[in-house]
């Protein structure tokens, strides 16, 4: 079975802090990505991966960052936690190729529910 | 135009119930079209992938109509472990990235 692991499932932060969250994936998966998931906004993507040292950004990459230094490991950054980043963050990944109108599955994580007073 | 529309519900029904989904996507140049099944408080996870001439998996059938850039997903037979958000997912955007609906939460009830 895939298996992709997040660092924490809850972490509370203050305002001004850099939070480190940390994805694990074991099935040796070309891309990786990071979303943050609100109620009524659905899963918004913030930065993906297709490759070590690479990234992209996605539709909200606005006050994040990410590394990619192994292929297993992909970690978003919140250099300055702001209260309205306050939400669900999901990592997944998934094999092959990115575009090339072909698609394949995505694994997600159990999620990490980051808290920033 | 969103990028991917379902109707949020909440949908619900009583066991044995039929219940259908409807979800349109706006990038006609979408290929890979699929449902995801979220649990509360869980992580999402891919249901089944939706494919042109319609599949079925058990009490799931998909279909897709590309003229329309319409999908639907039809449970049959409700169950109690049906209760659950569905997302409706379609590929988009310049790297083929997926795209999420906001998704449609399901309650089947005793």
């Amino acid at each position: 079975d895939v298996k992709v692991t997040q660092s924490s499932r809850y972490l509370v932060k203050r305002t001004g802090e850099k939070v480190f969250l940390e994805c694990v994936q074991d099935m040796d998966h070309e891309n990786m990505f990071w979303y943050r998931q609100d109620p009524g906004l659905g899963l918004r993507l913030i930065y993906f991966s297709y490759d070590v040292k690479m990234k992209e950004k996605g539709d909200i990459p606005e006050g994040y960052s990410v590394s990619r230094e192994k292929k297993e490991r992909f970690s978003l950054i919140l250099e300055s936690a702001s209260t309205n980043q306050t939400s669900m963050y999901l990592c997944a990944s998934s094999p092959g190729t990115l575009g090339g109108g072909t698609y394949n599955e995505q694994f997600f994580g159990p999620g990490t529910r980051l808290t920033v007073l | 135009r969103k990028e991917v529309e379902q109707d949020p519900g909440p949908f619900n029904v009583p066991e044995g119930a039929t219940v259908a989904f409807n979800c349109t996507y706006s990038n006609s140049a979408s290929q890979s079209f699929f449902w995801y099944r979220q649990d509360c408080r869980k992580e999402p996870k891919l249901l089944m992938s939706v494919y042109s001439s319609g599949n079925e998996d058990g009490r799931f059938t998909a279909q897709l109509n590309r003229a329309s850039q319409y999908i639907s997903l039809l449970i049959r037979d409700s169950k109690l472990s049906d209760s659950a958000t569905y997302l409706c997912v379609v590929t988009g955007g310049s790297q083929g990235n997926l795209i999420f609906g906001k998704g449609t939460k399901l309650s089947v009830k005793p």
